[in-house]
């Protein structure tokens, strides 16, 4: 059974159109992380919500931002998506932010922008 | 800064046996983590290593130096299936998990 949801599986949006992207989890863990992973590339953190707690990254844009209205789901909200944001965009999950925890990834969200 | 360094691409033969290295430098360490990524999908965790030493699980194994800043990723009896990217990740003194940029592996005939 799928435990991290990552809908849609893949996404087109317009350039300069707002687009949402959602992540549901069904393992009940406190930390939910958004990356972004580009062609061959490491995923990059953009954000992740510890509890109710926000952290943003420092290189994150403004355009990006998220909101995780209860524990079981997270969102990522691109306002104003330009032809640079096309990407895999991944939600991943773990119990606490340390110890022998590991990250959970959903499918991932594959975006292009048109 | 933080760096993780890996292979960007290995070639081997199914049946044979590959090591994946990865080295890296980060403030603090509180484990290292290598996950499999097939194209298009999302990671999958593979191994967990906070200790030196050897970690076997079935036809993967994982080392780690901390002295050495180094880690590999052991993959035996190769099947085609194994054709994938695999990332290194290190976490680190505050708790996040620095990626590197994963080795992409291709298995031959």
């Amino acid at each position: 059974d799928a435990m991290v949801i990552q809908n849609p599986r893949y996404q087109v949006t317009q350039f300069g159109k707002p687009v949402t992207l959602s992540c549901s989890q069904t393992l009940n863990h406190n930390v939910m992380y958004w990356y972004q992973q580009k062609s061959s590339q490491a995923p990059k953190l953009l954000f992740h919500y510890y509890d109710k707690d926000f952290n943003n990254e420092a290189d994150t844009p403004d355009n990006f931002q998220s909101r995780r209205p209860n524990t079981s789901f997270c969102f990522l909200d691109i306002r104003s998506p330009g032809l640079g944001d096309a990407a895999m965009y991944l939600c991943a999950t773990s119990k606490d932010g340390g110890g022998v925890s590991k990250a959970f990834f959903g499918q991932g969200t594959r975006l292009t922008v048109v | 800064g933080q760096n993780i360094d890996q292979p960007t691409e290995m070639t081997a033969t199914e049946g044979a046996i590959v090591q994946i290295n990865c080295t890296y430098q980060t403030s603090g360490f509180n484990g290292l983590f290598w996950y499999q990524q097939h194209a298009g999908e999302a990671p999958t965790f593979l191994s967990y290593n906070v200790l030196d030493g050897l970690e076997e699980k079935g036809r993967f194994s994982s080392f780690l130096s901390r002295s050495k800043g180094y880690s590999y990723l052991l993959l035996k009896e190769l099947q085609m299936k194994d054709s994938a990217s695999y990332l290194c990740a290190v976490r680190d003194s505050n708790y996040q998990l620095i990626w590197g940029a994963g080795t992409k592996l291709i298995i031959k005939p």
